[in-house]
């Protein structure tokens, strides 16, 4: 059973301060993963992408994965009221014929405080 | 940019009804596949398609058919709509090796 874990919040952090947003996961096979932002009624848009050990920055989002622990993370600096929505975390695994499709997190939501 | 397009932002229709949800996408992706999103269960996969004529079950395909005659668009069909199959339905698309783009959605209600 694949399945990805996420706190759902919310998770309030201070405009100005970096926001820590945590996933795990139980599937080993699971070879890529990803960060999605969702505001409410709209759909997800893709944030970062990571598909080896490391770090991956982009702009003031980071994002971190460990296959060993099965653990992804997202920091975000400098957090802006913009950046409050729900932060939805999704592995991906492949066959023979591609992309088996995304499995998510039930999402954490965000609040930044001005 | 990657274009996916829902053909129904908002869709009511009433149950036993054979419902039809198209996404087209125009960047000629191999990969295509349609979630559906309620509260409390997050996202969910229910079919996905490699490519033409091609199809795969997802998570919960219970209820489902799908249907890509064209790679351009894959079209996910209820059979006989159900009032448990309200919900807000997400197609995506993706080439090889690259992120998944979502459409704006469908928000179905099943009367």
């Amino acid at each position: 059973q694949k399945e990805v874990e996420q706190n759902s919040g919310p998770l309030s952090v201070p405009e100005g301060a970096i926001a820590s947003l945590n996933c795990t996961y139980s599937d080993r096979g699971s070879q890529s993963f990803f960060w999605y932002r969702q505001y409410s009624g709209k759909s997800p848009e893709l944030i970062m992408s990571i598909y080896s050990n490391g770090d991956k920055e982009d702009g003031r989002f980071t994002a971190q994965l460990n296959k060993a622990s099965q653990y992804v993370s997202l920091l975000i600096r400098d957090s802006q009221p913009s950046d409050s929505a729900t932060y939805l975390c999704a592995g991906e695994m492949y066959s023979g014929g591609g992309a088996d499709g995304l499995t998510f997190g039930k999402g954490t939501h965000l609040i930044i405080q001005p | 940019d990657v274009k996916v397009t829902q053909s129904s932002r908002y869709l009511v229709k009433r149950t036993g009804e054979k419902v039809f949800l198209e996404c087209v996408q125009d960047m000629d992706h191999e990969n295509m596949f349609w979630y559906r999103q309620d509260p409390g269960l997050g996202l969910r996969l229910i079919y996905f398609s490699y490519d033409v004529k091609m199809k795969e079950k997802g998570d919960i395909p219970e209820g489902y058919s799908v249907s890509r005659e064209k790679k351009e668009r894959f079209s996910l069909i209820l059979e006989s709509a159900s009032t448990n199959q309200t919900s807000m339905y997400l197609c995506a698309s993706r080439p090889s090796n690259q992120p998944q783009h979502f459409g704006d959605g469908t928000r179905l209600s099943i009367l």
